[in-house]
């Protein structure tokens, strides 16, 4: 079956914590991507990759880290410096060799820091 | 101004009733469209991309796009009560060979009604 997995589904941690989401795709897509979703507010860009080793930021980064050392792979780190870390987390993945730019999304992460 | 405009709903239609979700976007560059469908809880799932004027019709549903007045609409054709959803709409300037960022709006909620 091929797709985009993201673990785990819900997630709490303490403030001051570091927290790693996992976002693994088997579609053979060379883009990924990170948003984070909130109540009443539209999808936000924190992260996005066009290839292995490469990563730009979005309009949201600070206070996040992400690493992409597979192709596979797209994790992202939440750090003690995000001001607001409880969010819906959503990766996602796309071709880029033609026009159709259409992304895929996982399942999502609910992450909850109190 | 936002970049992307939905007008948030909720959007009552009855069972069978054509829906008529709409969309406006601030940025002329813009080339490809999308149409998201987010059930309560879950990630978006895509539903209709259309990067060139007219009408695009796939099943129940058809997307317009209109460049020159920078609008974007997705019909819903004999609305289901499975069709209650909220709607994302997403757009981008992305070009060939490049990750499409995308730019969401916060999403128009539909509910039909039976």
């Amino acid at each position: 079956d091929g797709g985009i997995t993201q673990s785990p589904k819900y997630l709490f941690r303490k403030e001051g914590q570091n927290v790693t989401l996992s976002c693994e795709q088997n579609l053979n897509h060379d883009a990924m991507y990170w948003y984070r979703q909130d109540p009443g507010q539209g999808l936000r860009l924190i992260y996005y990759s066009q290839i292995v080793n490469d990563f730009q930021k979005g309009d949201i980064a600070e206070g996040y880290s992400v690493s992409r050392e597979k192709k596979e792979s797209f994790p992202l780190t939440v750090t003690s410096a995000q001001k607001n870390p409880t969010a819906f987390y959503l990766c996602a993945s796309s071709t880029i060799r033609d026009l159709a730019y259409e992304q895929y999304f996982g399942p999502g992460t609910r992450l909850t820091v109190t | 101004q936002k970049e992307v405009e939905q007008n948030s709903g909720p959007l009552s239609v009855p069972e069978g009733a054509i829906a008529s979700l709409n969309c406006t976007y601030s940025d002329r560059g813009s080339q490809s469209f999308f149409w998201y469908r987010q059930y309560s809880g879950k990630s978006p799932e895509l539903i209709m991309s259309i990067y060139s004027n007219g009408d695009k019709e796939d099943g129940r549903f058809t997307a317009q796009l209109n460049k020159a007045s920078q609008y974007v609409s997705l019909l819903i054709r004999d609305s289901q009560p499975s069709d209650s959803a909220t709607y994302l709409c997403a757009v981008t300037r992305a070009n060939t060979g490049t990750a499409s960022k995308l730019t969401f709006g916060t999403g128009t909620r539909l509910q039909v009604t039976l």
